[in-house]
């Protein structure tokens, strides 16, 4: 089982939609998460962090699900600016690395 | 504030040649970071430093890649002998220190091997 996992996609939403990604991971121990955001051909850049209460920026939100070793990317009113390719980002317990998933491809279509 | 630098952008060898790439991180930024990333994947860590230290290399193809970090601040990947699965972007990225924090990353540089 690979250590952060997401459904590669693409996301093939209209403008206006609310779309939901979801990424696994497979370190029950694993403290902290993050959310990147990665457009083609660019280097990938934080859009968030995922704490234990949830967090919400804007039309984003993020939650963690720990008895199920998930967490969630929730983007509301999408626009065709949010295309782009979201990474899931885990830091497994104990060490200062970062494990990042293949990512989920959105595109918000006109 | 200036951001990540890495250079060149892009490079095309043949197999078995040597290439490096160059990285500058934010300035005062501790840690750094070289990242491979294959077209369809995210990023995975080759090695990771704390100010001229090794924290953790091992994913590092060591009987190929190497990589320092001499005074603390500029960085060097190098890839001798490279092999056609090398052909990558490799991103470097930086972050104030070794606890877990946001991490900014340069535009990568593109490597093509023929």
């Amino acid at each position: 089982r690979k250590e952060v996992e997401q459904d590669p996609g693409p996301f093939n939403v209209p403008e206006g939609a609310t779309v939901a990604f979801n990424c696994t991971y497979s370190n029950s121990a694993s403290q902290s998460f993050f959310w990147y955001r990665q457009d083609c051909r660019k280097e990938p850049k934080l859009l968030m962090s995922v704490y234990s209460s949830g967090n919400e920026d804007g039309r984003f939100t993020a939650q963690l699900n720990r008895a199920s070793q998930y967490i969630s990317l929730l983007i509301r009113d999408s626009k065709l600016s949010d295309s782009a390719t979201y990474l899931c980002v885990v830091n497994p317990s104990g060490t200062y690395k970062y494990i990042f998933g293949t990512g989920t491809r959105l595109k918000v279509l006109a | 504030e200036a951001g990540v630098a890495q250079s060149p952008r892009y490079k095309i060898i043949e197999k078995r040649q040597s290439v490096a790439f160059w990285c500058n991180p934010i300035s005062g930024h501790a840690t750094l970071y070289w990242y491979q990333q294959i077209l369809g994947q995210g990023p995975k860590l080759l090695i990771q430093f704390q100010n001229n230290g090794v924290v953790d290399d091992s994913q590092l193809p060591k009987d190929r890649f190497s990589a320092e970090r001499l005074k603390g601040v500029d960085s060097t990947l190098k890839i001798q002998p490279a092999k056609l699965e090398d052909s990558a972007v490799y991103l470097c990225a930086s972050s104030p220190g070794l606890a877990v924090d946001t991490q900014y990353f340069g535009p990568g540089t593109r490597l093509t091997v023929l």
